[in-house]
């Protein structure tokens, strides 16, 4: 099992342009997440997808969009970089367990993005 | 690799010696506790977890401790070992909710 991979590992945006981060799992998890970690903030909540089907606002949606594809696959797309969007994302994926309790969540390796 | 400990409380433990990371969480309701270890250039991996019905949970050379009462939990690494040096946080969770809410973190600078 690979867990959680990520797409681009690296990239640098001039401001306004556009991107899609992809992120896929292998895990079979119904829950996918999008996080944004900024040095002394900790990980941020950008947008997350309890199952197939539905996405929801994390706690920084604002500039950023996201498709929950199919259950394996959930994209992050930034529509019009800002240099404030310089950060480094990270995917997650989680399920619940059979009392519909939160398992814990597995993390991509991150991709570190630089927008100009 | 990025500094995500930037500017976070630091540890630093003698090869060898047990480290104890502390962190307080927030929310009374919370019934399911995560710790985490994030090295530098990598995603946060999960180390351990423990729910609000035990109070204590080993691993391998790792330990954590659970006080409800004053909304305390604790990560114990015994034998530190110079790989253990990464930020390590803590994040909780309420029943019924699909979120987590992480802390910022702690330094742990293993010095050999």
């Amino acid at each position: 099992n690979a867990g959680v991979t990520q797409t681009p590992k690296f990239q640098v945006l001039k401001t306004g342009q556009s991107m899609t981060l992809q992120c896929a799992q292998d895990m079979n998890h119904n829950s996918m997440y999008w996080y944004r970690q900024d040095p002394g903030m900790g990980l941020r909540l950008i947008y997350y997808s309890a199952s197939e089907g539905t996405t929801d606002k994390g706690e920084v949606p604002n500039g950023y969009n996201v498709s929950r594809l199919n259950k394996r696959e959930f994209s992050l797309r930034l529509e019009s970089a800002a240099p404030s969007q310089t950060s480094v994302y990270f995917c997650a994926s989680s399920d619940l367990d059979r009392g519909h309790r939160q398992e814990t969540q597995y993390f991509g390796p991150g991709t570190r993005l630089l927008v100009l | 690799g990025e500094s995500v400990g930037l500017h976070l409380p630091t540890l630093s433990v003698q090869e060898g010696d047990n480290s104890i990371i502390n962190c307080a969480y927030s929310n009374s309701a919370s019934d399911y506790f995560i710790w985490y270890k994030q090295e530098s250039g990598k995603g946060p991996q999960f180390i351990i977890d423990i729910r609000s019905n035990m109070d204590k949970r080993q691993g391998q050379r790792v330990t954590v401790l659970l006080n409800k009462t004053v909304k305390h939990l604790s990560l114990q690494i015994a034998a530190t070992q110079p790989g253990d040096s990464a930020v390590y946080f803590c994040a909780e969770n309420i029943y019924g909710n699909n979120r987590l809410a992480f802390g910022k973190g702690n330094q742990v600078v293993v010095i050999p």
